[in-house]
This record gives structure tokens, sequence and C-alpha cells, in this order.
């Protein structure tokens, strides 16, 4: 079946400019997490998604970083008023249940965004 | 900040051989998570070790957990050119968040 998918692939943006970044999860996983990657550096924990709970946004870097999910499906990280360091690879992962309760977390392929 | 250290940055080796790479981490855990990324794409969920075992095989993989020193490992036996990837640990807490260290760049040299 279809795993995981993002888009764009690839995001270039000049500074200021606002940018959304989707996730399609695989169908019937409840939980969802947006992570950042720096160049060279580990995953970075944006946001998570469990069902219909309040998500946790304790990893967003500051307010001009949200994002929402629809229907508990597709979701959706916008980033308001871009800075040049935002550029970071954005991944998301979807897994059945809590990932790390030993479910396993399925990654997309990632957005590679460049802000000019 | 990190919880998983992983060490070394880099390793670079020849096919056939193995190849063992070590994670540290800081507080207790639930349990302790390998993932491959290739190409600084998406990542790839290798073995999950909880904090009650010790030792997990895996086909060519084997991964050690010692809670008392805080540390795992990750050894690839009989390594092969497709293993070239860059390795992280993950560790999961108290909560369902995991955290990932910075990776291990293995390369494989055929």
């Amino acid at each position: 079946g279809a795993g995981v998918s993002q888009s764009p692939s690839n995001k270039v943006t000049e500074k200021g400019k606002d940018v959304e970044l989707r996730c399609d999860p695989i169908s019937g996983h409840t939980a969802l997490y947006w992570y950042r990657q720096s160049l060279g550096q580990g995953l970075e924990f944006l946001i998570y998604f469990q069902g219909n709970s309040a998500p946790d946004k304790s990893g967003l870097p500051s307010d001009r970083f949200s994002a929402e999910r629809t229907g508990g499906s597709v979701s959706t990280l916008t980033i308001q008023r871009t800075q040049q360091e935002d550029s970071a690879v954005y991944l998301c992962a979807s897994s059945q249940g809590l990932a790390g309760g030993g479910n396993e977390q399925y990654f997309g392929p990632g957005t590679r965004l460049t802000v000019t | 900040s990190q919880q998983g250290e992983e060490d070394p940055q880099a390793l670079s080796i020849q096919e056939g051989e193995n190849a063992t790479m070590n994670c540290s981490y800081k507080t207790s855990i639930n349990n302790l998570q390998w993932y491959r990324q290739n190409s600084g794409r998406g990542l790839v969920h290798l073995i999950l070790i909880r904090s009650n075992e010790r030792e997990k095989h895996s086909g060519r993989l084997r991964v050690t957990l010692d809670t008392s020193k805080k540390s795992s490992s990750l050894l690839i036996t009989a390594s092969r050119a497709a293993d070239t990837a860059s390795y992280f640990c993950a560790t999961r807490g108290s909560n369902y968040k995991l955290t990932f260290g910075k990776g291990t760049l293995l390369t494989v040299n055929p």
C-alpha cells in the first residue's frame, strides 16, 4: 500500500514569504508527527497529532510555525515570514498508535525547504 | 536538546566487515529504536529494543542495550555497499515522544 507522502519535495522561497508543507499519512494511522532536520543534524521534533486530541505543539520553534490536521488525515505545516534559518528538510511520520510505544513510525520522503 | 548521541559520527569500512555504532543517552527510557536514512531523506525503522531487554537480533542486525550505562550499540554484520547510510538512535521516555541523536554516517566501500 501507499506510504507516507509529502509535497512538495523541494521548495525554494524568498525570505519573508509564507510556505505550506503537506503530509499525507498512511490511511488509518492515528498518530502524525512533524520533524525538522537541518544539514548534518538529527531530527528535531516539532508537533504531534494523535486522533482527536489536542496536538502537542511544544516543539514548534516560534509562533511563525503552525500545523493543522484536517479530518484526522492530511496535515499541513505552515511557516509564516520565513527566515533563512528555517532552511531544512521537514519530515512527516505516521504510526498506528503512539510512536515509541512499540508502534513503528513510517516516514515520508521529506520536503527540502530553502529560504533565500 | 538531543537525548541520544551516536558514536562515531562517521565510519568507513570495507564490504564484508562488521560495523558497530554506539548510542548514549541521558535520561531513563522506555525503549530505544534505531533508524536508517539514505541521502538525507525519509527514515526507515530498523529495530526496537525495550528497556527490559538486553539484546535483540534482526537479520544481520544486532542491538544491545545497557541501561546501567545508558548506552546501546548497533552491529551490522557482513556489511554491504547498500548498507551505506546514516544511522540514528531514538529514545522514548515516559511520554510518547521520540528523541533522535545526530546519527552515524556509515560508508561501506565495495
